[in-house]
């Protein structure tokens, strides 16, 4: 089965301050991984996905970017970071066979202060 | 504006208790996954339904998928501590392959 690791777990950062937020997964190749975002109240908002090295979609305008370096890596980036960028996120792996199911990393609490 | 609406956002209940979260949409899905989120965690899966009127059990949890595939419940029998956490549903709709839409999710809290 696969494993998908995230980290760091928590993070405060300074506005204005650089992000790098490490995804990887194991147990599995070529796989189709997400980045959300989950604020309180309001769900999962889907910032990116990739369908493989180099291959990256964006959902919603934002100071945000990712990258897939790797089959198995995924980062979310930012070159300076906004009070507004403060969440939790979420990497996923989505299996795709019938229907599609997704698994989580642990998350990452991110504070901008 | 959520496209899957998940009601009630918070329910508090007496471990022994039964419970029913809900889970609408105007929309229809191919599928439809619940998952429970603990805090500082990532959700995990706990079911999916595919088939209009479809009835799934876990243990204690009952899910059902509504017979248009626009909507779902999930029942809690007997509720017990362990089962507090945040219920999450997802939708997968058949032009979005590869993509879910979650709701905002609903807080249950299950006290001894």
């Amino acid at each position: 089965s696969q494993t998908i690791h995230q980290w760091p777990a928590t993070l405060v950062q300074p506005v204005g301050s650089p992000l790098s937020l490490e995804c990887t997964v194991e147990g599995t190749s070529n796989p189709n991984l997400y980045w959300y975002r989950q604020a309180a109240g309001r769900g999962l908002q889907l910032l990116f996905y990739s369908v493989g090295i180099g291959q990256i979609s964006s959902e919603v305008p934002q100071n945000l970017s990712a990258s897939r370096p790797q089959d198995r890596q995924f980062i979310l980036s930012s070159k300076k970071l906004l009070l507004s960028d403060s969440g939790f996120y979420l990497c996923a792996y989505h299996r795709q066979q019938m229907n599609t199911e997704a698994f989580f990393g642990q998350g990452t609490r991110l504070t901008v202060v | 504006t959520q496209l899957l609406e998940q009601s009630p956002q918070f329910l508090s209940i007496q471990e022994g208790e039964n419970l029913t979260v809900y889970c609408n949409s105007s929309s229809v899905f191919s599928s439809l996954q619940w998952y429970r989120q603990e805090p500082g965690e990532g959700p995990v899966l706990l079911v999916t339904v595919v088939t209009g009127g479809e009835v799934k059990k876990l243990k204690r949890l009952t899910f059902q998928f509504g017979d248009a595939r626009k909507d779902s419940s999930l029942h809690i029998t007997a509720a017990q501590p362990g089962d507090t956490g945040l219920y999450l549903c997802a939708g997968e709709q058949t032009d979005s392959w590869g993509k879910l839409q979650f709701g905002a999710g609903t807080q249950v809290v299950v006290t001894p």
